[in-house]
């Protein structure tokens, strides 16, 4: 069954460090997203991709986050300079025609 | 800001048995809804949703009921299995499509906790 790959599972940066995480979407569909989930409450929507432009974000979505789909497969969320508070799983989705998203492992972020 | 609400944190119930897991929402706009479970250390795995157009859609053992009027939807599991422990969470969302193709931001509960006892 076709599903939503994320590297890296577990990253551990230092505060003001700059960190990428990568996300390979199921292959045909067409909307992208990252949500995460802070330790102990809800997953958070940040940002939806659709047609190499973002089409939504979230007022956690400042401009030390960045997305990107730079070769058609992988999809990225990048974060310039990291913040303690940014600790957190974050999830890439994707979703197809049928609506549903499905969304990836999720890659644990630790900033120290 | 909860638009989406889930009030019991945790449900434990016995092998077999129906469990039923409640979500209450407050904005009108919402007319897309979905179940996700997730495990530790995992995503979410969708389970099933339901449109504002329908009251109730069915698959296999999970059943989901909409309650417009009274903003409120549920996910009935029969039987429950061991397995189906984990924590069940309501998503929403506002189906607005615009100029660049739509958005479908997802708004979640905080989860329920399933617990199915053997």
């Amino acid at each position: 069954e076709p599903e939503v790959t994320q590297t890296p599972s577990h990253q551990v940066t230092q505060m003001g460090q700059e960190v990428i995480l990568r996300c390979v979407p199921i292959s045909n569909h067409l909307y992208f997203y990252w949500y995460r989930q802070i330790l102990g409450q809800k997953v958070e929507f940040l940002v939806s991709f659709y047609n190499n432009e973002i089409s939504e974000k979230s007022e956690i979505f400042d401009d030390q986050f960045s997305v990107e789909r730079p070769d058609g497969s992988n999809f990225t969320l990048k974060i310039r300079s990291t913040k303690l508070e940014d600790s957190a799983m974050y999830f890439c989705a994707s979703k197809g025609v049928t609506g549903e998203l499905f969304f990836g492992e999720g890659s644990r972020l630790t900033v120290l | 800001d909860q638009q989406v609400k889930q009030n019991s944190p945790s449900l434990s119930v016995q092998e077999g048995r129906i469990s039923i897991l409640n979500c209450d929402y407050t904005n009108s706009m919402f007319d897309y809804f979905l179940w996700y479970k997730k495990y530790p250390a995992e995503g979410p795995t969708f389970l099933i949703s339901i449109s504002s157009i329908k009251d109730k859609n069915e698959d296999g053992r999970f059943t989901v009921f909409l309650n417009k009027s009274a903003k409120h939807l549920s996910l009935h599991i029969v039987p429950s299995q061991p397995g189906d422990s984990a924590v069940y969470f309501c998503a929403a969302s506002a189906r607005i499509w615009g100029a660049q193709g739509g958005s479908e931001k997802l708004v979640f509960g905080k989860g329920t906790k399933l617990t199915v006892n053997p």
